[in-house]
Parts: C-alpha cells; structure tokens; sequence
C-alpha cells in the first residue's frame, strides 16, 4: 500500500553490526507492527505499538529494539545483527473499524 | 488463547479448477475474519474479511462465509487463474482489537496453465 514505505528495500549486513529499518506511513493510524516473515514459520510478530511511546514485545522481539517517537514512524533496530536474523521484514499499520492490518512492502534483510 | 489453522500446502491447481483453501479458528468472543493474499517478492495484501456469523466476504472472484457453528472461514474460488498463484493467510482479530491480528501460517497456492 502506498500509505505505508519502508526503508531500505534490500539491506546486506555483517554480523555484530546495529542495523535499523525505517516503517513510515503516511497517514496516523495508532497501531504499528513489525513482523519477520521465514520459510516454513509463517509471519512471526516481533514487536507492536498502540501508540507513541507505547510498545510491547511480539513472539520474537529478543535482539531487536523499537521505539515510537513519532506517530507516523516506527524504526525497528537489530543491536547485533545475527545470521538467524537473515529474513524478510514487514511493517504493518492497523486500519479500519474492524482491526485489519495493512503491510508495507517489505525489507529482505541479509546478515552475513 | 486464540489461533488460526490453515490446510498445509503447497497446493497445485489447474487454470479453470476449483479452489478450497480450509481455515479453522479458535477464539473466544466474537473475532473479524480475514484473507489476505501475498504474490512473490509483495507484502501482504487484504482479500477479504468478514465481521460477524454468516457474513460472507468477497471479492477478485473469492469468497469466504463465517461459520460460528464449525469456528471456519474457507476460502473458496469457482476457477482459478495462473495470476491467483501466491500465498494465502487467514487471520482473526480479537473482538477487543486490542491485540494484533493472529495469522495461520500460509498456504501457497500454484496455478498451472
């Protein structure tokens, strides 16, 4: 959806490097999510937030750090890049009266 | 807690074939269904949903009914196309919405001509 970018698009890292992923939305909608997407693990939620400076941990949120300073923004950073963090990266914003979520294109993420 | 049950795939279809996709839940209160479909190298997008029982969502030439007696939102098309080839979640939301959705874990559907 044009309403949501993510930035950058293909990122190759080493491991031990930090390493952020910028999720911008272009409208205001409260809630914000960041998922990681593997084969044969389906989408694995790693952290959410409900609003600025609010945010809780998804299933997976060990090794990375979010925050919310702005509503329209929602980076995601990986401390200290892992290989097991090799993957692809949605961020989503949630919108509508009935709780749908809308994903950005994604971030395929490679750590060597 | 809740959560979602999708049929394993991959599944192969000829063009023109009829399409099942089966999607169970299990839910307390009443959820909002959903389908999304993700094509290759995309996000995922919203196919349909459907809000309370017997709703019946559609669209693209799919369609899923909210069945609250047997807790499934089947996913279903008359004659698929190679373009409908990519993967399928199905997804609820609590009826609070104050947690996210909850995502089965994708079935990946390949049309053949």
């Amino acid at each position: 959806d044009a309403g949501i970018t993510q930035s950058p698009r293909y990122k190759i890292t080493e491991t031990g490097r930090q390493v952020t992923l910028m999720c911008h939305q272009t409208w205001s909608h409260s809630y914000m999510f960041w998922y990681r997407q593997d084969l044969g693990h389906g989408l694995r939620l790693i952290y959410y937030s409900a609003a600025a400076d609010i945010t809780d941990k998804g299933e997976v949120s060990d090794g990375y750090v979010v925050s919310r300073s702005k509503t329209e923004n929602f980076p995601l950073t990986l401390e200290s890049a892992t290989r097991s963090q090799t993957s692809v990266y949605f961020c989503a914003i949630r919108g509508g009266s009935t709780y749908e979520q809308y994903f950005g294109p994604g971030t395929r993420l490679t750590v060597t | 807690g809740n959560s979602v049950t999708q049929m394993e795939g991959p599944v192969t279809l000829s063009e023109e074939a009829f399409l099942t996709i089966n999607c169970t839940y299990t839910a307390t209160g009443y959820p909002s269904l959903f389908w999304y479909v993700q094509y290759p190298g995309e996000g995922l997008q919203l196919l349909l949903k459907a809000t309370k029982a017997d709703d019946k969502g559609s669209n693209k030439g799919f369609e899923a009914t909210y069945r609250k007696e047997t807790t499934s939102f089947h996913l279903e098309k008359g004659s698929v196309q190679v373009s409908d080839s990519a993967v399928y979640f199905c997804a609820l939301s609590e009826s609070s919405g104050n947690t996210p959705l909850v995502f089965g874990k994708g079935t990946r559907l390949s049309v053949i001509a």
